[in-house]
């Protein structure tokens, strides 16, 4: 069975401080991992890493994904209360585009302090 | 606009009652899913569909049913079967690997 962990589970912190949120993953068929953030409703897509050690970069969020680790982590830099939401690691499987799944992990939940 | 609506936006279910949550996409994506989220508990999949006419169970599809008659179209029933519906409910798309999400159905047991 697929396995999708993230951790901490929740953590809070102050405005300014930079966080780092882990995912590890036990798959099969493992295609490329999934970053979301969830406010109030729906997931929105941050990031999509399929390449060991290339960071993908957005602003104050970067991501990178470790394929020997089975492992990806998720830094926020200066950090600002609209970062406070769960955050979504999902691992894609499957053959083909056609045939893939997601599975996710429980989700982080950030609280940022002003 | 493009995008992912599902509706209502809540919806009370009474003992018994089969409840049909909605949700269209007009981004032209093949792939549609249906997830349950509860607090502490991530998304689980319950049902997907690759293709028209074509759906799969996902791993907590006991007490749903699906149907895709239209590509813009994936609706989710709640049967009476389903014995804790009370959840988060949220449809996707996807047209390769990333998935997005529509807005959500919140359903409460009356």
């Amino acid at each position: 069975e697929d396995k999708v962990v993230q951790s901490p589970l929740s953590l809070v912190v102050h405005e300014g401080d930079t966080v780092t949120l882990n995912c590890s993953y036990e798959v099969t068929n493992f295609r490329s991992l999934l970053w979301y953030k969830q406010e109030k409703k729906a997931p929105t897509f941050l990031f999509m890493l399929t390449s060991s050690g290339i960071e993908k970069k957005s602003g104050r969020l970067s991501s990178i994904l470790d394929k020997k680790e089975l492992s990806s982590i998720l830094n926020i830099t200066a950090t600002q209360t609209g970062d406070s939401a769960i955050y979504l690691c999902a691992v894609v499987t499957g053959s083909t585009g056609a045939n893939s799944k997601l599975t996710f992990g429980k989700g982080i939940t950030l609280s940022v302090r002003p | 606009d493009g995008g992912i609506t599902q509706s209502p936006k809540y919806l009370f279910r009474k003992e018994g009652q089969n409840v049909t949550l909605s949700c269209e996409q007009n981004l032209n994506h093949d792939a549609m899913y249906w997830y349950r989220q509860d607090p502490g508990q991530g998304l689980r999949l319950i049902y997907y569909s690759q293709i028209v006419n074509d759906f799969q169970k996902g791993d907590i599809a006991e007490g749903y049913s699906v149907s895709r008659e239209k590509k813009e179209s994936f609706p989710l029933t709640v049967t009476s079967a389903q014995k804790n519906p009370t959840a988060f409910y949220l449809c996707a798309s996807s047209i390769r690997e990333t998935q997005y999400f529509g807005p959500g159905t919140r359903l409460l047991v009356l």
